[in-house]
C-alpha cells in the first residue's frame, strides 16, 4: 500500500471548518483513500473513503486532487468532540484480507 | 448497526499469567477480524489477521505462541496473551470486516496492564 504523509498536528476554532491534508504521491490506480479518526482511548472510527471523485457524507467531505497524489478531509463545522487523531490511509479496497496500515496521523485540536 | 464489542474493557494482571480478550461482532457476521496493539502516544500496529475457521496470519515480529488467536465463529475472535509481562501492557483493539462492505468496524479497545 502506498505511504501517506500528514502534518503531526493542527488546531481549529470551534465552528470553523477543519481542513486536514494528506499526501499520497505513490498511490496506485486501484487504491482508495480512507480516513479514520481515533478519539483518545477509543477504537478508531471510520469517516469516509474515496477513489477519484470527491465524496461527502454526514461527517465530512473528501477532496481528492485530479492526479490523486493528495487529498483533504474537510470537517465543515468542527466541534470540541472532533478533537482526535485523524489517519489518512491508502489501501486496495476489495480484498477481504486487505489490511489498514496506520501511520502517525494528525492530532486535530478543536479550540473553544 | 455494525457494532463490535470487546471484553474486558480493561484488565490488570500479574506477570506470568495469561489474559484472554474477546472481540464480538454484535449484529453481523465478520468474515475477517484484525487485532491491533497500540502503545502510549503511538499509532496502531497490526498484530494479526484471522478468518473464521482458519489459522491467524501474524505480522512480522509478532510471536504467535505468545499471542494466541482463536476465531471459532463468525461473530467471535479471542486474543490470549500468554505469560504476560509488563512490556505487554498496551491497548489492544480488534476490528471486523464483512464481505462486500469496504471498511472495518472497530471495537472500543482493551487496556491491559501487567504488573
Amino acid at each position: 500500500d502506498a505511504k501517506t504523509t500528514q502534518p503531526p498536528s493542527m488546531d481549529c476554532a470551534e465552528g470553523r471548518a477543519a481542513n486536514l491534508p494528506c499526501n499520497h504521491s505513490t498511490i496506485s490506480g486501484n487504491e482508495y483513500v480512507y480516513w479514520y479518526r481515533q478519539i483518545h482511548s477509543q477504537g478508531p472510527q471510520y469517516i469516509i473513503h474515496g477513489l477519484k471523485n470527491n465524496e461527502t457524507n454526514e461527517m465530512a467531505s473528501l477532496i481528492i486532487t485530479e492526479d490523486r497524489k493528495s487529498s483533504t478531509l474537510i470537517l465543515p463545522h468542527a466541534t470540541l468532540r472532533d478533537t482526535a487523531v485523524y489517519y489518512c490511509i491508502v489501501r486496495a479496497q476489495e480484498t477481504s484480507g486487505s489490511r489498514l496500515t496506520f501511520g502517525e496521523g494528525t492530532q486535530l485540536t478543536v479550540n473553544p | 448497526g455494525a457494532v463490535v464489542s470487546q471484553h474486558p474493557s480493561w484488565v490488570i494482571c500479574k506477570s506470568g499469567t495469561s489474559v484472554k480478550i474477546e472481540c464480538r461482532s454484535l449484529d453481523f457476521q465478520a468474515t475477517t477480524m484484525f487485532w491491533y496493539r497500540q502503545f502510549p502516544k503511538q499509532s496502531l500496529m497490526l498484530m494479526a489477521t484471522s478468518n473464521e475457521g482458519s489459522k491467524a496470519t501474524y505480522e512480522q515480529g509478532v510471536e504467535k505462541d505468545k499471542f494466541l488467536i482463536n476465531h471459532a465463529s463468525l461473530t467471535l475472535s479471542t486474543l490470549t496473551v500468554t505469560s504476560a509481562h509488563p512490556e505487554d501492557s498496551s491497548f489492544y483493539i480488534c476490528s471486523a470486516r464483512v464481505a462486500g462492505v469496504p471498511r472495518e468496524f472497530f471495537g472500543p479497545g482493551t487496556r491491559l496492564t501487567v504488573l
